[in-house]
C-alpha cells in the first residue's frame, strides 16, 4: 500500500542536543511538506519542498532544517536552536494533480 | 492574519444528529477546499475535496462552499460515535506550491452515545 512513513512515533531529546525526524513516501509525490500542531494552533509550516535538491522555509522555519536528496524522502532536523521544539510534527506530500495532501502518522518530539 | 478561520469547539452532539462544521477564509483567490478528519495522536486524513463553489456529497458527509460568503460548511448526516474526530478545513489556490497559512486550526467534534 501507498503511503507516507514517519519515525519514530516517540521521540525524546534532551535540550541542547540536535534530533532527525523521518519522512519516506511511496506514492510518488512530488512535494513533501513539514508541519508543526500545538494546541489550539493547528498546523503550522516548517518547510516544504516542490523538487529534489529544493526546498523553502515556511512560516516558522527558525531552528529546523531540512534536506531532499531523494524523492521519497524529506527528513526534519530540530536544532538546539528551536526554543521550544516539543510538539506534535506530521509530514504530508501531494502532487501536482492533486491538492489534497497525503500526511504520516505523525513523531511526537518532547523535550526532557 | 489567519487566511483561513475555524471554530475551535469543542462540539457535543448526541448520536445520529446532523452536525455542521463550518470555516471561513478570506482569501479570494481559494479555489479548492478540503476537510480533513484527525483522530487522536494520528494524522490528518482527506475526507472531502471541492473545487470552486456548490454541493459535493459522499454518503453521509456533505461539502459546501459559497465562494459569494468566502463561507465552507461540512455536514454529517446520522452521526456516529466513530466521527468523533478533529476535523480541519483547508483552502487551496491554483498555483502549486502556496500553502501557507491554508488550514483552519481544526474543530473538536464528540458525538455523544
Amino acid at each position: 500500500d501507498g503511503g507516507i512513513t514517519q519515525s519514530p512515533k516517540y521521540l525524546f531529546r534532551k535540550e541542547g542536543q540536535n534530533v532527525t525526524l523521518s519522512c519516506e513516501q511511496n506514492l510518488n509525490h512530488d512535494a513533501m511538506y513539514w508541519y508543526r500542531q500545538d494546541p489550539g494552533q493547528g498546523l503550522r509550516l516548517i518547510y516544504y519542498s516542490q523538487i529534489v535538491n529544493d526546498f523553502q522555509k515556511g512560516d516558522i522555519a527558525e531552528g529546523y532544517s531540512v534536506s531532499r536528496e531523494k524523492k521519497e524522502s524529506f527528513p526534519l532536523t530540530v536544532t538546539s536552536a528551536q526554543k521550544n521544539p516539543t510538539a506534535f510534527y506530521l509530514c504530508a506530500s501531494r502532487d501536482r494533480a492533486n491538492y489534497g495532501y497525503t500526511f504520516g502518522s505523525g513523531t511526537r518530539l518532547t523535550v526532557v | 492574519q489567519k487566511e483561513v478561520e475555524q471554530d475551535p469547539g469543542p462540539l457535543s452532539v448526541p448520536e445520529g444528529a446532523i452536525v455542521s462544521l463550518n470555516c471561513t477564509y478570506s482569501n479570494s483567490a481559494f479555489q479548492y477546499f478540503m476537510w480533513y478528519r484527525q483522530y487522536s495522536r494520528k494524522g490528518p486524513e482527506l475526507l472531502m475535496y471541492t473545487y470552486s463553489s456548490g454541493n459535493k456529497e459522499d454518503g453521509r458527509f456533505t461539502a459546501q462552499v459559497d465562494k459569494s460568503s468566502k463561507y465552507i460548511s461540512l455536514f454529517i448526516r446520522d452521526s456516529q460515535p466513530s466521527d468523533s474526530a478533529t476535523y480541519l478545513c483547508h483552502g487551496a489556490i491554483s498555483n502549486f506550491g502556496n500553502e501557507k497559512l491554508t488550514f483552519g486550526t481544526g474543530t473538536r467534534l464528540t458525538i455523544i452515545p
